[in-house]
């Protein structure tokens, strides 16, 4: 079944613990992007990557690292989390952003709650 | 870099009645639009998309949006809505030569039975 995978689906953590949110697609998609959700601001967009090693910063990238090492996988690292990142955290995925099929597939959600 | 707009956050309506969204963005080249759609407890899927052709789009479980490029408009209706339309839609956009997708900040519409 094609789908964007996210681990884990809820995290409580506190302010400075270095945490990890991965996400992988099994579709092959080039384009992998990371969404914040935040109520009345709707979904901003923190990194995205158009292909392997080739990263880009979003609208919020402040406190967040991606990497791109396999085409598959875009984790989100917060070196330092900080309660203002505590919100709800999207992956997607999309096969390429040049053409027309430019339909962006999600994963379920992260959770993110900081202390 | 491109913005969205959409008004009334909150919607409230009863089954049957019809239901528009309003979604303005602010960019002047060539914009692709989209409507996302997040049920409760899910995550964002797909409603329907315009790239180019006939302006009134037809997208999944009976909505539609029409693209009005001199008002920079993309506003979503449903002629008579469901229960299970309840959830939060969301405006998208993005320009063409552009890597980033621009959403607004959500409609909550919740339909009463």
């Amino acid at each position: 079944e094609a789908q964007v995978t996210q681990n884990p689906r809820y995290l409580i953590t506190v302010t400075g613990k270095k945490l990890t949110v991965t996400c992988s697609q099994n579709m092959n998609h080039e384009y992998m992007s990371w969404y914040r959700q935040d109520p009345g601001l709707g979904l901003r967009q923190i990194y995205y990557s158009m292909n392997v090693e080739v990263t880009d910063k979003g609208d919020v990238p402040e406190g967040y690292k991606v990497s791109r090492k396999e085409k598959r996988n875009f984790p989100l690292i917060l070196e330092s989390p900080s309660p203002n990142q505590t919100s709800l955290y999207f992956c997607a995925s999309s096969l390429l952003y040049t053409g027309r099929n430019e339909k962006l597939f999600f994963g379920s959600g992260t959770q993110l709650s900081v202390l | 870099a491109q913005s969205v707009s959409q008004h009334n956050h909150h919607v409230i309506l009863s089954e049957a009645a019809s239901l528009e969204l309003g979604c303005n963005y602010s960019y002047g080249g060539t914009v692709n639009l989209f409507w996302y759609v997040q049920y409760p407890g899910q995550h964002l899927q797909l409603l329907l998309k315009y790239f180019s052709g006939d302006p009134l789009v037809k997208g999944i479980k009976g909505f539609e949006a029409e693209f009005i490029k001199s008002k920079f408009s993309f506003n979503l209706r449903k002629p008579s809505v469901q229960w299970s339309d309840t959830a939060e839609y969301f405006c998208a956009v993005n320009a063409r030569g552009n890597n980033r997708l621009a959403f607004g900040k959500g409609n909550q519409v919740v339909v009463i039975p």
